[in-house]
């Protein structure tokens, strides 16, 4: 059972180009959930997302970031007009919620730098 | 709010000694989760162990063990027979029993000398 995927794992961006970063949840999981990591520092909760449905997304910044889950394909967390401060480590989990006792798995992460 | 605080930013253990990281959170709700995450120089995040608040007994998964204090809000998670493996950044994370979101600490850099 392959675990979850992001993709890519590096990320270089000048400032103001966009920036696609994409998460395949594991086999079998519909929800899905975007952390950053900035250095030095321990994962902030950005958005959680249901195929189709932002369902909570309390810990995402107002202006340039948005979340998709379609019902195809891999969840997408664009991040617009990128500035320096936006250089993170990303983090998707997922998770199936069959019980209150659900997990979440992380992908490895993907690493945003911004010049 | 919940909030999570990990007051060692770095520990030192000698290889096969027992080391115990710290952590306390904060919250109003009477059930929850309580977890350990492991994030090693690969960067991935690992789950080492995890708590439901109702259970009174202590988590175990191997050489890890965890001492759960509900009323002190202290979470405490010790690693037995230390390796070198074990060398990594930890962080110590809450769910509400309902919850979207995990709420992390800043972590603890647990370093394992030979």
């Amino acid at each position: 059972n392959a675990g979850v995927m992001q993709n890519p794992r590096h990320l270089v961006r000048r400032r103001g180009q966009e920036a696609r970063l994409r998460c395949s949840p594991m086999k079998g999981h519909s929800h899905v959930y975007w952390y950053r990591q900035l250095p030095e520092e321990g994962l902030k909760f950005m958005v959680y997302l249901q195929k189709e449905n932002i369902i909570d997304e309390s810990g995402m910044p107002k202006e340039r970031f948005s979340a998709e889950f379609p019902k195809e394909g891999p969840s997408i967390l664009r991040i617009q007009q990128v500035v320096r401060g936006d250089s993170a480590a990303y983090f998707c989990a997922s998770s199936n919620r069959d019980s209150t006792s659900y997990e979440q798995y992380f992908g490895p992460g993907t690493r945003l730098t911004v010049t | 709010a919940q909030t999570v605080t990990q007051s060692q930013p770095e520990m030192s253990v000698q290889e096969a000694e027992t080391v115990t990281l710290s952590c306390t959170y904060d919250t109003s709700e009477s059930d929850y989760y309580l977890f350990w995450y492991k994030q090693p120089p690969s960067r991935q995040m690992i789950l080492v162990i995890r708590q439901e608040a109702y259970k009174q007994q202590n988590a175990t998964e191997n050489r890890f063990s965890v001492n759960f204090q509900k009323a002190a809000k202290s979470f405490s998670l010790k690693i037995s027979d230390s390796q070198l493996g074990d060398a990594a950044m930890y962080f110590c994370a809450y769910r509400s029993l309902y919850g979207n979101k995990l709420v992390f600490g800043a972590g603890t850099i647990l370093r394992v000398k030979s």
